[in-house]
């Protein structure tokens, strides 16, 4: 595709319903990063992927988050039992790097809504 | 956590201007970059510099990197309308096995007025 595409745009849930944000990055891109962005603030880092080696989770807030990429392409971010907190906008990037340091693509993000 | 930190917070020029904007990070690098975002969605990229370059430009944008006081400045001349926006500087650190983790500041909103 053109570019990296997150699926929904936009999603309201209820407290405690279990939600699925997806992101299709570039093809061919190795490394697929998720963050979070609340109103007004900075990014903040949730989990990164890069080929086959296992994932950077280091910055998921809690045991309710998680994240899967099949194929080395796709990913799904998963949030159980969602609480008002984690409403947000949820942006996924995509980077060609077999080492450290190239510029990422980012899609448009998902703003989750929690209600 | 975050490695990057911009100041100022916020920033607000006439047309014309030109804007600086500072980001000071915590550990070790292999490169930095700078984003833009606007309107709260997408960001996207204005320019990589490594961590053995001192100097890049850009078009309008002249970016410095100084390690040994971990810093970096974002320069935009004559600013424009158009440039209104939010800047983020983003570090890959050169530590463990994070290698090419990209770790974002809180940014700098910037205000140009026509």
């Amino acid at each position: 595709g053109a570019g990296v595409s997150q699926s929904p745009s936009n999603k309201v849930t209820e407290k405690g319903k279990d939600v699925e944000l997806r992101c299709d990055p570039i093809s061919g891109h190795t490394a697929l990063y998720w963050y979070r962005q609340s109103l007004g603030q900075g990014l903040e880092f949730l989990i990164y992927f890069q080929g086959n080696s296992a994932p950077d989770k280091s910055g998921l807030p809690s045991d309710r988050f998680s994240a899967e990429r099949t194929g080395g392409s796709v990913s799904t971010l998963t949030i159980q039992r969602t609480q008002q907190e984690d409403s947000a906008v949820y942006l996924c990037a995509s980077s060609f790097t077999k080492s450290a340091g190239t510029e990422a693509f980012f899609g448009q993000g998902t703003r989750l809504t929690v209600v | 956590s975050q490695q990057g930190e911009e100041d100022p917070q916020a920033l607000s020029i006439q047309e014309g201007e030109n804007a600086t904007m500072n980001c000071s990070y915590k550990t070790s690098i292999n490169n930095l970059q700078w984003y833009r975002q606007n309107s709260g969605r997408g960001l996207v990229h204005l320019i990589l510099i490594r961590s053995n370059e001192r100097e890049k430009h850009s078009g309008r944008l002249r970016v410095t990197l100084d390690t040994s006081k971990k810093s970096s400045s974002l320069l935009i001349t004559a600013s424009r309308a158009a440039d209104t926006a939010s800047y983020f500087c983003a570090t890959v650190p050169n530590y463990g096995g994070s290698q090419g983790n990209l770790i974002f500041g809180k940014g700098t909103k910037l205000s140009v007025k026509p």
